[in-house]
């Protein structure tokens, strides 16, 4: 079966320090990754997503990037984190368009 | 900017009554999504509509996607406090179907 794995679960930084969220998926094999962040009761804003290795597509660059250096791995990074990088933040993956998103448990990202 | 706006934003309703939650865009979708998320936790899917005019039934729940694909509905008939949560549509695009966007969500309270 499917499992997607991300951590951590919470983090608090101070501003200006880096960032890295680690996202995993098993047993499945080239699927689509997607990073989205969620503020408190409202909708997920897409971030990045990839449909293979190396390959990233970015919708709010800002400070934040993400790599796929494998197949099942994806990873958000921010070299300075601002006050505004805080919220819930989400991985997710699919095998297609049609095909349901699953997702990882998120990480609660505060800023101070 | 590919939007998808969702509404209401907020419902708050008795026990047994009916609502409807709407979700819009001018964009055309490959296919449509409804979610439901608990907090804390990622969101589950709950159904999803991919032929223009297509209606679904999930027991209480109809979900219907707009015949020009820019366009889906959640109702639901008979609320039950059960049913209180977040509720997410979240749309792959035609014009790049691996990118999937959310709606902003409705945060339904269903009182006893």
């Amino acid at each position: 079966s499917q499992t997607i794995h991300q951590w951590p679960a919470t983090l608090v930084q101070p501003v200006g320090s880096p960032l890295s969220l680690e996202c995993t998926v098993e047993g499945t094999s080239n699927p689509n990754l997607y990073w989205y962040r969620q503020a408190a009761g409202r909708g997920l804003q897409l971030l990045f997503y990839s449909v293979g290795i190396g390959q990233i597509s970015s919708e709010v660059p800002q400070n934040l990037s993400a790599s796929r250096p494998q197949d099942r791995q994806f990873i958000l990074s921010s070299k300075k984190l601002l006050l505004s990088d805080s919220g819930f933040y989400l991985c997710a993956w699919t095998t297609g368009w049609n095909s349901p998103l699953h997702f990882g448990n998120g990480t609660r990202l505060t800023v101070t | 900017t590919q939007l998808l706006e969702q509404s209401p934003q907020f419902l708050s309703i008795q026990e047994g009554e009916n609502l409807t939650v709407y979700c819009n865009s001018s964009s055309v979708f490959s296919s449509l999504q409804w979610y439901r998320q608990e907090p804390g936790e990622g969101p589950v899917l709950l159904v999803t509509v991919v032929t223009g005019g297509e209606v679904k039934k999930l027991k209480r729940l109809t979900f219907q996607f707009g015949d020009a694909r820019k366009d889906s509905s959640l109702h639901i008939t008979a609320a039950q406090p059960g049913d209180t949560g977040l509720y997410l549509c979240a749309g792959a695009l035609y014009s790049s179907a691996s990118k999937i966007i959310f709606g902003s969500g409705t945060r339904l309270s269903i009182r006893p």
